[in-house]
């Protein structure tokens, strides 16, 4: 099994809709989670990031860490055509490797005008 | 707000050539990374370094060199660039982790083709 598991879609949606991205792991020890967005032929930008459980909330975006499931998500409200990217969720556990950054492959999102 | 820059954005280089990518980070993060972005495979991690002249590898270190002269900068190495290296190549830094753990910052990226 791999340690982090993440739909690669693509998901297409209508503008204004709710979306709802998810990863799942493997490792009870992750504690710190973080979403990604990427834009078309740029690098990865910093989204949200959350420690341990619990939801929090920045403007439109939402995420929510349930380690009892191991399972993260990341809801996007009002969707916007400018949404439209890839999503990676990224985790990591407590102490351990300074690189151990573990990434999902990536959801790709297309938010229709 | 954190900068991360990448020495090229596109590189066409033939095989067997050596090729450098420089990254450069203006955030005084210990902390520095090289990752391949590939379609179906996701980031994959090929080097990091926690501290100057300090490497460790990642993942796929095969066929890749790196070197940390100075805190803010962290350059990858093609010692003799070969076709399966064509990729696109992030470098991302982040502070050096405590009890709170870090977060990377990416640079735009390089896309390198090897012919």
């Amino acid at each position: 099994q791999k340690e982090v598991e993440q739909d690669p879609g693509p998901l297409s949606v209508p503008e204004g809709a709710i979306v709802s991205l998810n990863c799942t792991y493997s490792n009870s020890a992750f504690q710190y989670f973080m979403w990604y967005r990427q834009y078309s032929r740029k690098g990865p930008e910093l989204l949200m990031y959350t420690y341990s459980s619990g939801n929090k909330e920045d403007g439109r975006f939402t995420a929510q860490v349930d380690k009892s499931s191991k399972y993260i998500s990341l809801f996007i409200r009002d969707s916007q055509p400018s949404d439209s990217a890839t999503y990676l969720c990224a985790m990591r556990a407590l102490g351990g490797s300074q690189g151990n950054l573990i990434f999902g492959k990536g959801t790709k999102l297309s938010v229709k005008p | 707000d954190v900068k991360v820059t990448q020495s090229s954005r596109y590189l066409v280089k033939r095989t067997g050539e050596k090729v450098f990518l420089e990254c450069v980070q203006d955030m005084d993060h210990e902390n520095m990374f090289w990752y391949r972005q590939d379609p179906g495979l996701g980031l994959r991690l090929i080097y990091f370094s926690y501290d100057v002249k300090m490497k460790e590898k990642g993942d796929i270190p095969e066929g890749y060199s790196v070197s940390r002269e100075k805190k803010e900068r962290f350059s990858l190495i093609l010692e003799s660039a070969s076709t399966n290296q064509t990729s696109m190549y992030l470098c991302a830094s982040s502070y050096l982790a405590g009890t709170t753990g870090e977060t990377q910052y990416f640079g735009p990226g390089t896309r390198l083709l090897v012919l």
